[in-house]
């Protein structure tokens, strides 16, 4: 059983349209983080949220943690090609453990 | 100022074989990690190195071991190779505690 679900798994939009990708769990996280994964490389870290309910933006991109700390979302305005890739969340849980866990994934691709 | 590197960038091996993989953390850093990501699917947490010992470890079996060398620099040894050890194998380091980690462009193994 995974332990950050995320949805949709696959996703594919025209350039121009948002998007919302969804990450949740029943555990409680001191921290989330979201990546961007290019085929053939490792994930590149977008952003990390540390309180519940902040919100971070970057350009296009809007991360929310949810209040409780066991969700979080990343929306997108305006897609464009550039964004095609594979989605990423990951957590840390509240327990202290310093791993990371990652979400199932969601793999974008914006159409031009 | 050099990012993670990893090495070898792809290898084959056949069933029954053993591998190690290797990874140098970015500058400054002291704490490796290493995750296996399957085809289609998110990294899973293999185990970390902190100050030459194993500090924590995920859900795979003892065929997996690793080491930390006193550069900081790690290997990630898999014994009795199967089918499902194909993968792309990641490393990520960071600082102590510190929440960002920063991946390596992964090994990918796949074995016959």
């Amino acid at each position: 059983t995974q332990l950050l679900e995320q949805s949709p798994q696959f996703l594919s939009i025209q350039e121009g349209e948002n998007l919302t990708v969804y990450c949740n769990s029943s555990s409680v996280f001191s921290s989330l983080q979201w990546y961007r994964q290019e085929p053939g490389e490792g994930p590149v870290l977008l952003v990390t949220v540390v309180t519940g309910g902040e919100v971070k933006k970057l350009k296009r991109l809007t991360f929310q943690f949810g209040d409780a700390r066991k969700d979080s979302s990343l929306h997108i305005t305006a897609a464009q090609p550039g964004d095609t890739g594979l989605y990423l969340c990951a957590g840390r849980l509240l327990t202290g453990a310093n791993n990371l866990f990652f979400g199932t994934g969601t793999r974008l691709t914006v159409i031009p | 100022d050099a990012g993670v590197t990893q090495s070898p960038t792809h290898l084959i091996k056949t069933r029954g074989q053993q591998v190690t993989l290797r990874c140098s953390p970015k500058s400054g850093h002291d704490t490796v990690s290493w995750y296996q990501q399957a085809l289609g699917q998110g990294p899973q947490f293999i185990f970390q190195y902190y100050e030459e010992e194993e500090r924590q470890r995920g859900n795979f079996p003892d065929r997996f071991s690793g080491h930390q060398f006193p550069n900081y620099s790690s290997e990630l040894n898999v014994n009795a190779l199967l089918l499902g050890d194909s993968a792309l194998y990641l490393c990520a380091s960071n600082l102590g505690s510190t929440d960002t980690q920063y991946f390596g462009p992964g090994t990918r193994l796949t074995v016959l």
